[in-house]
């Protein structure tokens, strides 16, 4: 069994540039949820993605985007960075896509904006 | 929008003491999860609550619904348990779609040898 994968593992890129990180699920699972987790916070949710669609999105601006993909794969876009938006950014698959889940978590994407 | 508090913040034991951590919480919940984060970042789920008291190995957790609260306990804490411990949250949503977890600040344990 494969467990959640994330790419790159650290990125630095300039205030306005674009990012992309990637998120690659669980075996078998086919809802993926990503996460903002600042330093000295706990993580913040962004949103969540079942069967290709967007399910559900906390508090963040539609700057921040994503997609999944056919495997159950998924990408986080972010816009205009800017340097607030440094952080470690985690996806979690589960095998549900409402009611309680476990969640399994992926090692993140430490993202510096500069 | 659910409140989720943990505490203590920080907390330093010795190898072998008893360790409690509590989680509280606003709102009613479809499930609260113990979560455990070392440094660089990989999270870890410990367990998944709705009621009750579940164990695995010197792990306990407990939950009271009515009260709102949670507790992760850990036996014979030995120092490969130092990490930071979340306790999150997931919410009820009626006509489906998600809300995703709500998460604590998290407890940052260190067991001394």
């Amino acid at each position: 069994e494969t467990g959640v994968t994330q790419s790159p593992t650290h990125l630095i890129k300039t205030r306005g540039q674009q990012v992309t990180l990637r998120c690659s699920s669980q075996s078998g699972h086919n809802t993926v949820s990503w996460y903002q987790q600042a330093l000295g916070q706990g993580p913040q949710f962004i949103f969540q993605y079942y069967r290709e669609e967007e399910n559900g999105r906390g508090n963040f601006p539609p700057r921040f985007s994503g997609l999944q993909f056919p495997n159950y794969s998924s990408e986080l876009n972010v816009n205009a960075l800017e340097l607030d938006d440094s952080a470690l950014y985690l996806c979690a698959s589960s095998g549900k896509t409402s009611g309680a889940a476990k969640q399994y978590f992926g090692p993140g994407t430490r993202l510096t904006v500069t | 929008k659910n409140e989720v508090e943990q505490s203590p913040q920080n907390l330093t034991a010795q190898e072998g003491e008893f360790i409690t951590i509590n989680c509280s919480y606003s709102v009613g919940i479809s499930a609260l999860h113990w979560l455990q984060q070392h440094p660089g970042g990989g999270i870890v789920s410990l367990f998944m609550l709705s009621s009750g008291k579940k164990k695995h190995g010197r792990l306990i957790a407990t939950i009271n619904i009515q009260e709102k609260h949670s507790s992760l306990h850990i036996t014979a804490s030995h120092p490969r348990d130092s990490a930071v411990y979340i306790c999150a949250v997931q919410g009820r949503r009626s006509g489906g779609g998600a809300d995703g977890l709500t998460f604590g600040k998290g407890t940052h344990l260190i067991i001394q040898p």
